[in-house]
């Protein structure tokens, strides 16, 4: 069946711009995560989804960084006003979440987004 | 504040040798912890997990174990082949939402 899947593949924006970025996670899926991938912090988590819970945000690096999830499936993560550390490879993983503990997250090939 | 830490950063092996990842994280009180493999400029591919009340976990050539008590994982692969050349990256969960917390990767490079 599809993958996780992330569009678009690559974005290159000037800093001071809004970009949005988007997952669509595997169908039937209620967990979705966000992570980024850069040079020098490796792979952090940024933020979790959780069927209609309230969002985990407590990896969000600013209030310029914010996401949501519409319908319980596609989500956007939306970063406003673009600094140059923001490049990174923003990545979006699912997982069933219907077992009580977690379970394993499937990813997407991710977005690279380059502020210039 | 869970850290996870990989050693070695870069492993380059010939072909055909078994080899060892290390992964050591600092709270024992994990869910689970998963291993993923990424290739230059891809995503993360689902390798394996181990339920914090597991000890091991085999796929063909991977075998991965947990010692908890110890904070530590590894990573053992059979007769390694080029194509196992890519970035090995493990990660801890400590929270029930399933967080991952990543250590920084081994790179290997299995040479023909």
């Amino acid at each position: 069946g599809a993958g996780v899947s992330q569009s678009p593949s690559n974005k290159v924006t000037e800093k001071g711009k809004d970009v949005e970025l988007r997952c669509d996670p595997i169908s039937g899926h209620t967990a979705l995560y966000w992570y980024r991938q850069s040079l020098g912090q490796g792979l952090e988590f940024l933020i979790y989804f959780q069927g209609n819970s309230a969002p985990d945000k407590s990896g969000l690096p600013s209030d310029r960084f914010s996401a949501e999830r519409t319908g319980g499936s596609v989500s956007t993560l939306t970063i406003q006003r673009t600094q140059q550390e923001d490049s990174a490879v923003y990545l979006c993983a699912s997982s069933p979440g219907l077992l009580s503990r977690p379970d394993t997250q499937y990813f997407g090939p991710g977005t690279r987004l380059t502020v210039l | 504040k869970q850290e996870v830490t990989q050693i070695p950063a870069a492993l380059s092996v010939p072909e055909g040798e078994n080899l060892v990842l290390n992964c050591s994280f600092t709270d024992s009180a994990i869910y689970n912890l998963q291993w993923f493999r990424q290739d230059p400029g891809k995503g993360l591919t689902s390798l394996l997990l181990i339920q914090s009340s597991q000890r091991e976990q085999t796929s063909g050539r991977l075998n991965a174990s947990l010692d908890k008590s110890s904070g530590r994982s590894t990573l053992y692969i059979a007769a390694s082949q080029p194509g196992d050349s890519a970035t090995y990256l493990c990660a801890a969960i400590s929270s029930n939402t399933g967080k991952l917390i990543f250590g920084q990767g081994t790179t290997l490079q299995v040479k023909p």
